[in-house]
């Protein structure tokens, strides 16, 4: 049972370049999520859904977009990457809204 | 707006101590709280989960307490040991959405 698995683990970006992370679980879970990590700030919400097929903004999400067009994968894309993205991205589900939550092992994302 | 604290930023314990890590909150109307514990360089793993109608939780050496009306939980640690070394982070879900709002975290250092 793999969990939840982002992909991928590293990447280096230069200011204006797109990417897109991806997210799996195979827990049939309804709920995911998108959340960055930075220094002295815990983590925000960038990100979440609900179900397949929808999306909702979190917390910070202007610069990202997100898609759920299957159940098991939610994915996080930076349209024109800026240095203030800098930051780690953590991908996390939970079956529901009252369920213990899982994540993955992050992927540190560096905008030169 | 939800806030979540714990005191302190940083803690260092010899090894085989019993110690409590805390976290407050500043509204009581949450859903759930959730400690999880984050090694370096990983993900986060999920340790306990208090309902908002509980009191306490126990796995192991760990025992998470909530007290919604005062807006504190605490995790107690017994018998500590070299590999509880991590940072200690506790989440509440707020009853109006989905969010999880993050304290910043304890780092736990256990001395051998």
């Amino acid at each position: 049972n793999a969990g939840v698995t982002q992909t991928p683990k590293f990447r280096v970006l230069k200011t204006g370049q797109s990417m897109t992370l991806l997210c799996a679980q195979d827990m049939n879970h309804e709920y995911m999520y998108w959340y960055r990590q930075d220094p002295g700030m815990g983590l925000r919400l960038i990100h979440y859904s609900v179900g397949e097929g929808t999306t909702a903004k979190g917390e910070v999400p202007d610069g990202y977009n997100v898609s759920r067009l299957k159940k098991q994968n939610f994915l996080l894309g930076l349209e024109s990457a800026a240095p203030s993205q800098t930051s780690v991205y953590f991908c996390a589900s939970n079956l529901y809204r009252d369920t213990e939550a899982f994540f993955g092992q992050g992927t540190r994302l560096t905008v030169v | 707006k939800q806030e979540v604290t714990q005191i302190p930023a940083a803690l260092s314990v010899p090894e085989g101590e019993n110690l409590v890590l805390n976290c407050s909150f500043t509204d009581s109307a949450i859903y759930n709280l959730q400690w999880f514990r984050q090694d370096p360089g990983k993900g986060l793993t999920s340790l306990l989960l208090i309902q908002s109608s509980q009191r306490e939780q126990t796995s192991g050496r760990l025992n998470a307490s909530l007290d919604k009306s005062s807006g504190r939980s605490t995790l107690y640690i017994a018998a500590s040991q070299p590999g509880d070394s991590a940072t200690y982070l506790c989440a509440v879900r707020q009853d109006s959405n989905y969010q999880l709002i993050w304290g910043a975290g304890t780092k736990l250092i256990i001395k051998p």
